[in-house]
């Protein structure tokens, strides 16, 4: 069955420093690849989603992620992270129009000042 | 705010009782898809309705059902409720792929915490 691993349940980073959270997806066929970010209380919010084309991926806030096919691999980057930036972030992917998201396990990120 | 509404954002009830979730989908989204979020399954897609009929089902239980309306409004029924159904509920829309078959984002609605005691 296809699946989402997102390496690392947490990470915690300082304010300013880099942000890298991964995703790999089990599929030879490449499917659409989502980062959803959930702040406390709240329901997911898009960052950013990769469909066809380029496969840098510039998103909301500041985040990117690259497409890998050799690696299978969607990673998550932010050049300088925020205090804001602390949250839940979820990668995701379908391989089909219209059908539902398979979902990683989550990494939460913290931000220390 | 994404658009899509659930009612009630919390819910405490007991083993056994049977709820009901609602779901309104942004305007003109024609799917909706229900997902059960808990810390041991993480987020798992439990069934998914387009235009009114069931388009998809994940891993849903027998012992829960949902539909969607005319009005594009959509109902998750969780009946004998157990422990292990307390869980945050979310519902999400989504429009029609677009011309090229490329999905749409799925806007999420900010979920129903049910705790069931």
């Amino acid at each position: 069955a296809q699946s989402v691993t997102q390496l690392g349940s947490h990470v915690s980073v300082s304010e300013g420093a880099l942000v890298l959270l991964r995703c790999n997806y089990s599929s030879s066929v490449p499917p659409y690849l989502f980062w959803y970010v959930q702040y406390p209380n709240q329901g997911l919010q898009l960052l950013l989603k990769y469909t066809t084309g380029a496969t840098l991926v510039k998103g909301i806030n500041g985040f990117e992620a690259e497409f890998k096919k050799s690696e299978t691999s969607f990673h998550l980057t932010k050049p300088s992270a925020h205090m804001s930036d602390a949250a839940e972030y979820f990668c995701a992917v379908s391989y089909q129009a219209g059908t539902a998201l398979i979902f990683g396990k989550g990494t939460t990120l913290s931000v220390s000042s | 705010d994404s658009g899509v509404t659930q009612t009630p954002k919390h819910l405490i009830t007991a083993t056994g009782q049977r709820v009901t979730l609602r779901c309104s989908p942004r305007s003109g989204d024609l799917s909706v898809y229900w997902y059960q979020q808990s810390l041991d399954q993480g987020l798992q897609f439990l069934i998914q309705y387009y235009n009114g009929e069931e388009r998809a089902k994940g891993n849903i239980l027998e012992r829960f059902s949902a539909q969607q309306f005319p009005d594009l409004h959509s109902e998750l029924n969780l009946s004998s409720l157990e422990l292990g159904d307390s869980a945050l509920y979310f519902c999400a829309s989504s429009d029609k792929a677009t011309l090229a078959g490329v999905p749409n984002e799925q806007f999420f609605g900010p979920g129903t915490r049910l705790t069931v005691l």
